[in-house]
């Protein structure tokens, strides 16, 4: 079935950049997404990209997709303390529009 | 903003008890999912449906879970009786599934959730 991996723990320092890493082992996937959870909260849509895209940059955000490796990351550019929260990598296929899910990187950023 | 809605926030109930989960998903979104989070198994799928319509409930207990949508706007996950391996943050998500260019498809998008306790 589909596999979704990801580190569970990533720290940096306020203004870095954060890399979170994703890899999946469905070549079939057409969707890919991450999702931010803070303490006692839902999942929040922070961006998404479709497999015939190699990158989408949203702001501070910026996806890379290899799809060759299947391997998703996720860039966050000037890390604020703020950014602080698990940070979940998601896939779907075009038949199975259901998530599934990475165990979740906790990002913490230090002041 | 659309939001989804879930009802209750919360929800702490003795084993035995029926507990019923709602959800509003957003207006014009086709397709809703429940899934459940917990920290030994992470966010795992329940049930999905389409045009109200279920299409997968693999990974739903059938003995004690059931899932429907009455209608476009309401969707419900009950538990009947809930055991204490039931406590999990739940989970309603929507999203927009159509034919067509793929960027035509909105992803899903998540409730705030139910967390439940039960004792």
């Amino acid at each position: 079935g589909e596999d979704v991996e990801q580190s569970l723990f990533l720290s940096v320092r306020e203004g870095d950049s954060s890399v979170i890493n994703c890899t999946y082992t469905d070549s079939s996937s057409t969707y890919l997404y991450w999702y931010k959870q803070e303490p006692g909260a839902g999942l929040q849509l922070l961006t998404y990209i479709f497999s015939n895209m190699d990158m989408k940059q949203d702001q501070r955000l910026t996806v890379l997709l290899n799809k060759k490796d299947k391997h998703l990351s996720l860039r966050i550019a000037d890390t604020q303390t703020g950014d602080s929260a698990i940070y979940f990598c998601a896939e779907s296929t075009a038949g199975r529009r259901a998530l599934t899910f990475g165990s979740g990187t906790r990002l913490q950023v230090q002041p | 903003d659309a939001r989804v809605t879930q009802t209750p926030r919360h929800k702490v109930t003795e084993m035995g008890q029926e507990v019923t989960m709602r959800c509003q998903p957003i207006l014009g979104h086709n397709t809703v999912f429940w899934y459940r989070q917990t920290m030994m198994q992470g966010l795992e799928l329940l049930a999905y449906f389409r045009n109200r319509a279920p299409l997968d409930d693999s990974g739903m207990p059938k003995d004690r879970f059931s899932a429907e949508m009455p209608d476009a706007t309401l969707a419900t996950l009950k538990i009947q009786p809930s055991e204490p391996r039931d406590s999990a943050v739940y989970f309603c998500a929507s999203g927009l599934v159509i034919r067509g260019p793929t960027s035509n498809n909105q992803p899903q998008h998540f409730g705030d959730g139910t967390r439940l306790s039960i004792l």
